[in-house]
C-alpha cells in the first residue's frame, strides 16, 4: 500500500508567489520523520526540510516551511516568493521503522513537478 | 561538511562487465543508504546498511552486490546487469539514533547505462 502520497503530479506558479505541494501519509510508528527534498534536472537530492512526528510546531527553512496536520496525517510544503531555481521535482519522504529490521529508512511520494513562470 | 561524494557521475557499461559504484562521506554518519531511480520515478530503496552491517536488502538480484568496508564507505560491485538496471543510483547517509528520526544526505548520483 502506497504510504506516501502526492497527488499533483506537476504544479505552475508564477515567480514571486506562493505554491504549497500536498502530501499524505500512512504510518502505525508513532515515532516518524516527514522530510521534502528538491531534486534537480542535474539528479542531486537535495534536503529542504524536516518535521518530526512530536515536533509541536511547524518547521521552517527560509522560503520553505512544512504545514504539518497530524490528525489529518499530512505534511504540505509551502515555498514562499518562488523562484525561477524552485522549477525542480519535489518528493514528500517519510522515514519510520522499516518492516521487523529495527532500522529506519525513507520512502518516498511519487513527486511533484513544479515550474516556475516568469 | 555535509557531503555525500559518488563517483563515477556516469558509467556505461556492457552486460558481461564487472563495475562498482563508490559513496563516501564524512559526517560520521552511521546508517548508508543504495537507493535506485527510474526516469520519472521516486527512489527506491535497495540497501541499508547500520554500523557497516547489512540490515535491508530489499529482494535486490544478486548482480548487486553492496558492501561496507568502513563506517566512512559504501561500495556497489555490479556484475552481469541487464539493460533494464539503466537508472540513477543514490547514495545516502544518516545518524543512527535509538528513537531520533534525522534527515538523510544524498549523494549527486551515479548515472548509469547498460548497454
Amino acid at each position: 500500500a502506497q504510504k506516501i502520497t502526492q497527488t499533483q503530479p506537476g504544479m505552475f506558479v508564477q515567480e514571486k508567489e506562493a505554491v504549497t505541494l500536498d502530501c499524505t501519509y500512512d504510518t502505525s510508528d508513532p515515532s516518524y520523520g516527514l522530510f521534502w527534498y528538491k531534486q534537480p534536472s542535474s539528479g542531486e537530492m537535495i534536503f529542504l526540510i524536516y518535521q518530526g512526528s512530536y515536533d509541536q510546531q511547524n518547521a521552517t527553512e527560509g522560503r520553505y516551511s512544512l504545514n504539518f496536520q497530524k490528525a489529518r496525517k499530512s505534511a504540505n510544503l509551502v515555498i514562499s516568493a518562488s523562484q525561477l531555481g524552485d522549477s525542480a521535482m519535489y518528493f514528500c519522504a517519510m522515514r519510520e521503522l522499516y518492516m521487523d529490521t529495527g532500522r529506519r529508512a525513507l520512502t518516498f511520494g511519487s513527486g511533484t513537478r513544479l515550474q516556475v513562470q516568469p | 561538511d555535509t557531503e555525500v561524494t559518488q563517483t563515477p557521475k556516469h558509467l556505461v557499461m556492457g552486460m558481461t562487465n564487472k563495475k562498482s559504484l563508490k559513496c563516501e562521506q564524512h559526517m560520521g554518519h552511521r546508517a548508508m543508504y543504495w537507493y535506485k531511480q527510474k526516469a520519472k520515478k521516486p527512489p527506491e530503496l535497495m540497501f541499508v546498511y547500520s554500523y557497516e552491517k547489512l540490515s535491508i536488502n530489499e529482494s535486490v538480484p544478486s548482480r548487486f552486490s553492496p558492501e561496507c568496508p568502513n563506517s566512512s564507505l559504501l561500495n556497489l560491485h555490479l556484475h552481469a546487469l541487464q539493460p533494464e538496471d539503466s537508472a540513477l543510483y543514490l547514495c545516502a547517509s544518516s545518524q543512527e539514533e535509538v528513537g531520533r528520526v534525522t534527515e538523510a544526505f544524498f549523494g549527486q548520483g551515479t548515472r548509469l547505462t547498460v548497454v
